[in-house]
């Protein structure tokens, strides 16, 4: 069975800090992967993708994956409280249109 | 762009009543859109795959019969909850992927739909 696991958390990070998001996946045919958030009552938005080993910024997050360790990362940098939200890792693969979701960490930033 | 509309936004209706729930693109065409169900708590999990022009593709464990797809448009798929049940409430949320785009692997939500049946 294809899996996408997360620590469900809460994770709380103080306002400014780096906040740390962690994914592992079990599917060594996934190839692209994604993060999104998921504020509380609201559908999932898109905050990153990732193909390729190795780190993709944008702002003030940083996606990291190591297909060897089938391992993906969210980093967020100067967190802010309006970051504070559910946050969902998903894997697919190539070919294949469907997305596989973690159960979500729930990050909380304490201003 | 790539802006995905989904109404409505929340319906409450009686037990054995039936639900219809839209999803439009409306600035790109979707071959292809995706029904999830979300569980308070819960992630988000894949209902069926709705393929414009044919029959939808149903997950495991999902009865088409129940969860009626129609995905007549380029820009519209309907999912109609039929003879809705108390343990049918739930967020459904709807997605699609602009293939004519060049990040046809990302896929766009809308808002969701908050489903109570009474």
């Amino acid at each position: 069975q294809k899996e996408v696991e997360q620590n469900s958390g809460p994770l709380s990070v103080p306002e400014g800090a780096i906040a740390s998001l962690n994914c592992t996946y079990s599917d060594r045919g996934s190839q692209s992967f994604f993060w999104y958030r998921q504020y509380s009552g609201k559908s999932p938005e898109l905050i990153m993708f990732i193909y390729s080993n190795g780190d993709k910024e944008d702002g003030r997050f940083t996606a990291q994956l190591n297909k060897a360790s089938q391992y993906v990362s969210l980093l967020i940098r100067d967190s802010q409280p309006s970051d504070s939200a559910t946050y969902l890792c998903a894997a697919s693969n190539f070919g294949n249109e469907k997305l596989t979701f973690g159960t979500g960490t729930r990050l909380t930033i304490i201003p | 762009g790539a802006v995905v509309s989904q109404h409505p936004s929340w319906v409450i209706c009686k037990s054995g009543t039936s639900v219809k729930i839209e999803c439009r693109s409306l600035d790109f065409q979707a071959t292809t859109m995706f029904w999830y169900r979300q569980f308070p708590k819960q992630s988000l999990m894949l209902m069926a795959t709705s393929n414009e022009g044919s029959k939808a593709t149903y997950e495991q464990g999902v009865e088409k019969d129940k969860f009626l797809i129609n995905h007549a448009s380029l820009t519209l798929s309907t999912l109609t909850v039929t003879s809705a049940h108390p343990e049918d409430s739930s967020f459904y949320i709807c997605s699609a992927r602009d293939w004519a785009s060049g990040a046809a692997h990302i896929q766009y939500f809308g808002a969701g739909t908050r489903l109570s049946v009474l």
